[in-house]
């Protein structure tokens, strides 16, 4: 296992448009988690699964946001009507609840 | 809500000189954790603190839990060009109830060779 797994790296995606992010845990690991950061910022907590249960969404997760952890492995993030401010690098991460996560490289969103 | 501040915000040393940067809250953490992370990668975990003064080690870096659990520093001994980056404190809030981890904005290094 050589740790989380994010695709695509990149996306570019015009306004209004419907996107969908894939991360792929440590297999380990039943603890995901979903965060969003922007430049010159730390990491912002969106969501989090214990296996297939979303457990929490932040209010930063608008209406337009989706996750889902179908069956306790990989997760998908789906943007609905993409806008300007969701541009972002959106980081996946795992853990089994010690030892702090591992995160993967992200995708990096840009909206134009 | 929890907020963490880091400071300094951006450091421009030598190589070789040691560094410091500390991390605060206004509230209580189980947990602190340091994170590196470099230009279009993820952020890497260096160190993992879980008590209340805790000292702890990896290779040239050093964190510790500070006592009142509301802050924690992080020291690079002997600095060289590859520690570039930005550091990240985060860490676990008292009231959650799984390991959800909050971040601070990071501190920002640069080592002049």
């Amino acid at each position: 296992d050589t740790g989380v797994s994010q695709n695509p790296r990149h996306k570019i995606t015009k306004r209004g448009q419907n996107v969908t992010f894939r991360c792929d845990p440590i297999s380990e690991h039943n603890r995901l988690y979903w965060y969003r950061q922007t430049l010159g910022q730390g990491p912002e907590f969106l969501t989090y699964f214990q296996n297939e249960a979303q457990l929490e969404k932040s209010r930063l997760l608008s209406d337009r946001f989706s996750a889902e952890r179908p069956k306790g492995s990989f997760s998908t993030l789906e943007i609905q009507r993409t806008e300007q401010g969701d541009s972002a690098m959106y980081l996946c991460a795992s853990s089994r609840g010690e030892h702090g996560y591992t995160f993967g490289s992200g995708t990096r969103l840009t909206v134009v | 809500g929890q907020q963490l501040n880091q400071s300094p915000q951006s450091m421009f040393i030598q190589e070789g000189e040691d560094v410091s940067m500390n991390c605060t809250s206004s509230s209580i953490f189980n947990t602190w954790l340091w994170y590196k992370q470099e230009p279009g990668e993820g952020p890497v975990l260096l160190i993992a603190l879980y008590k209340a003064g805790e000292l702890t080690s990896n290779g040239r870096l050093t964190a510790q839990f500070g006592i009142t659990r509301k802050d924690s520093f992080l020291n690079i001994s002997a600095s060289i060009p590859s520690d570039v980056g930005i550091y990240f404190c985060a860490g676990q809030p008292m009231e959650t109830s799984y390991d959800k981890v909050i971040f601070g904005p990071g501190t920002s290094l640069s080592v002049i060779p």
